[in-house]
């Protein structure tokens, strides 16, 4: 089992530039999540996929939209990249809400 | 809210002990401790729920306060491989949809 994965590992966007963050799981999750993380501010919560054909708004969603594309795939994208969106991005699946986090590697993504 | 954790950094000589702790200025339903390594993602420790009893594994443990809306996570005995970042998130009760809020963390170095 690979567990969670991400794709891309490292990204780098000009400002104005659209990407799109890629998130698996094979753990047969139900809840999935995406958070980012800054130097000194712990991981805030971007969005997050209760269940397949669910999303949510978390603490910090502006600027970002979310797919829950199928019980294993939940993908981030930034539709016009800002430099305050620079951040390691993980990705974070468990069985239920409320449940243990399993999270993945991480994006580190630089917004020039 | 974001709970606040203190201390925000501590460094141990292997085999002391320490205690990191984590408040909250709403009732809390629940707690999780997660562990992060430099350059890694973070690692799940541990869930407290309210009403639910001390838990802990090896030489980890932490309780759960309801009354005083905060935990506290013991580290026994301290081994090199405790060095990182501790993060606690609280889910707040009656919040209507689950959303885990992270601390900043407490950085925790264990040193020979």
């Amino acid at each position: 089992n690979a567990g969670v994965t991400q794709t891309p590992k490292f990204q780098v966007l000009k400002t104005g530039q659209s990407m799109t963050l890629q998130c698996a799981q094979d753990m047969n999750h139900n809840s999935m999540y995406w958070y980012r993380q800054d130097p000194g501010m712990g991981l805030r919560l971007i969005y997050y996929s209760a269940s397949e054909g669910t999303t949510d708004k978390g603490e910090v969603p502006n600027g970002y939209n979310v797919s829950r594309l199928n019980k294993r795939e939940f993908s981030l994208r930034l539709e016009s990249a800002a430099p305050s969106q620079t951040s390691v991005y993980f990705c974070a699946s468990s069985v239920r809400e409320g449940g243990e986090q399993f999270f993945g590697p991480g994006t580190r993504l630089t917004v020039l | 809210q974001q709970p606040v954790q203190s201390p925000q950094a501590v460094i141990l000589r292997e085999g002391e002990d320490a205690v990191i702790n984590c408040s909250s200025s709403k009732a809390l339903y629940s707690v999780h401790w997660y562990r992060q390594k430099h350059g890694e993602a973070p690692v799940f420790l541990m869930i407290l729920l309210k009403g639910g009893e001390q838990k802990g594994h090896d030489k980890i443990s932490a309780s759960f306060n309801e009354k005083k809306q905060q935990s506290s996570l013991y580290l026994t005995a301290s081994q090199l491989s405790y060095s990182g970042t501790y993060f606690c998130g609280t889910e707040n009760s009656g919040a209507g949809s689950y959303q885990l809020t992270f601390g900043k963390g407490t950085k925790l170095s264990v040193i020979p």
